[in-house]
């Protein structure tokens, strides 16, 4: 049993360049969210969907765009990287829309220099 | 504004008791929410309470204070493995979750 896959682990960026996060679910769970965590801070919500062709912009979405074109995939984009966005990435998924107990996958883990 | 305080960091020995307390200041509220993280790894669901009173479950226990806006997380019989953070989480009207920066307990031998 999978639950949730993140891709890459971990990378490390030029400031500038395009990146995906990739975010797969076996779980058939309608709600799926992106996360950073930062030391010191606590989860902060990038975007999240509450079912598939459906997105959302959460506390911290500059920067950062999602697509949910079926109920498995939440890929995460960073369009031109800046080192502000070093940080660990999760993704995560619930079975309810209301962001009820959340799945989190292993995290990718992000530097752009 | 919303927000979350719980202690950075707190330290306690095999085989005790360590109480984690959270308070939270929210935008109305639809339950709240305990998660522990190993690090380097992803956050696990401890336990979720939305009615006052403490809920049991097993070596962990956790406890809700509405007209206080309060929480504890209570880790009995503590093991080496108990060494995580701690992260509490409230759920204000809007169903989003306001997270805190996590306690970071360390057991001692």
């Amino acid at each position: 049993i999978a639950g949730i896959t993140q891709a890459p682990t971990s990378q490390i960026l030029a400031a500038g360049r395009r990146m995906t996060l990739r975010c797969t679910q076996d779980m058939r769970h309608n709600a799926m969210y992106w996360y950073r965590q930062d030391l010191g801070l606590g989860l902060r919500l990038i975007h999240y969907s509450n079912t598939a062709g459906t997105t959302g912009k959460g506390e911290v979405p500059d920067g950062y765009s999602v697509s949910r074109a079926n109920t498995d995939d939440f890929p995460l984009t960073l369009a031109s990287a800046v080192p502000s966005q070093t940080s660990v990435y999760f993704c995560a998924s619930s079975e309810e829309g209301a962001a009820g107990e959340l799945f989190f996958g292993e995290g990718s883990r992000l530097t752009v220099l | 504004g919303q927000n979350i305080d719980q202690p950075t960091e707190m330290t306690a020995t095999e085989g005790a008791i360590v109480q984690i307390n959270c308070t939270y200041q929210t935008s109305g509220f639809n339950g709240l929410f305990w998660y522990q993280q190993h690090a380097g790894e992803a956050p696990t669901f401890l336990s979720y309470n939305v009615l006052d009173g403490l809920e049991e479950k097993g070596r962990f226990s956790s406890f809700l204070s509405r007209s206080k806006g309060y929480s504890y997380l209570l880790l009995k019989e503590l093991q080496m493995k108990d060494s995580a953070s701690y992260l509490c989480a409230a759920m204000d009207s809007n169903y989003q979750l306001i997270w805190g920066a996590g306690t970071k307990l360390i057991i001692k031998p």
